[in-house]
């Protein structure tokens, strides 16, 4: 069974700018979560997507967006960059509910914003 | 708000140690405490999860306990190798919204 993917792995990108991330969670997962991992504030949660529709938020500013499709895949947008926004984001897929049951992580994408 | 630290930062042991990694929190109303590890600019994979309900989950040579009135749980490795060396972060998921807290991890090292 193929684990969880996330494209693109790498990513630069200048103040200002917009980004989309990808992930696609393990077949048969419905949930999906996003998490922020810097070295300042550690791992941080933005959000999950369930059957299409947000089930639960972070404490990030309304730049961070997401969406899940109707194959479970789902995105994150972050418009007008910054420099605060370099980090590791991490996806997570589940059965169910993210916070309910073990949770399968993909490998992240590395965002530099310069 | 929910606080979850976890003590030592870092640990350097050498191979065949038994090893007790400690999580703390704030606030007792959670849902359950889930234990990972991380390896070096890699995603987490999931080690145990205990239910609030539970007192202790064990996986291997993995042993994870939760004593939810104390706010306390810990990690017990048993015969730590080599292969062991990572960042290990507990998460604590709370009751109701079951939003997810991390500690900033326990970075390991087991040494041959």
């Amino acid at each position: 069974k193929a684990g969880v993917t996330q494209t693109p792995r790498y990513l630069i990108k200048t103040r200002g700018q917009q980004v989309t991330l990808s992930c696609s969670p393990i077949s048969g997962h419905r949930s999906v979560s996003w998490y922020q991992q810097t070295p300042g504030q550690g791992l941080q949660f933005l959000f999950e997507y369930f059957s299409e529709t947000q089930r639960n938020k972070g404490n990030f500013p309304g730049r961070f967006s997401g969406r899940q499709f109707s194959n479970s895949r789902s995105e994150m947008n972050v418009s007008t960059l910054e420099l605060g926004d370099s980090a590791l984001y991490l996806c997570a897929s589940s059965l169910h509910a993210s916070g309910q049951e073990t949770q399968y992580f993909g490998p992240g994408t590395r965002l530099l914003v310069l | 708000k929910q606080e979850v630290t976890q003590i030592p930062a870092a640990l350097s042991v050498p191979e065949g140690e038994n090893l007790v990694l400690n999580c703390s929190f704030t606030d007792s109303a959670i849902y359950n405490l889930q234990w990972f590890r991380q390896d070096p600019g890699k995603g987490l994979t999931s080690l145990l999860l205990i239910q609030s309900s539970q007192r202790e989950q064990t996986s291997g040579r993995l042993n994870a306990s939760l004593d939810k009135s104390s706010g306390r749980s810990t990690l017990y490795i048993a015969a730590s190798q080599p292969g062991d060396s990572a960042t290990y972060l507990c998460a604590v998921i709370k009751g109701g919204s079951y939003i997810p807290t991390f500690g900033r991890g326990t970075s390991l090292i087991v040494h041959p």
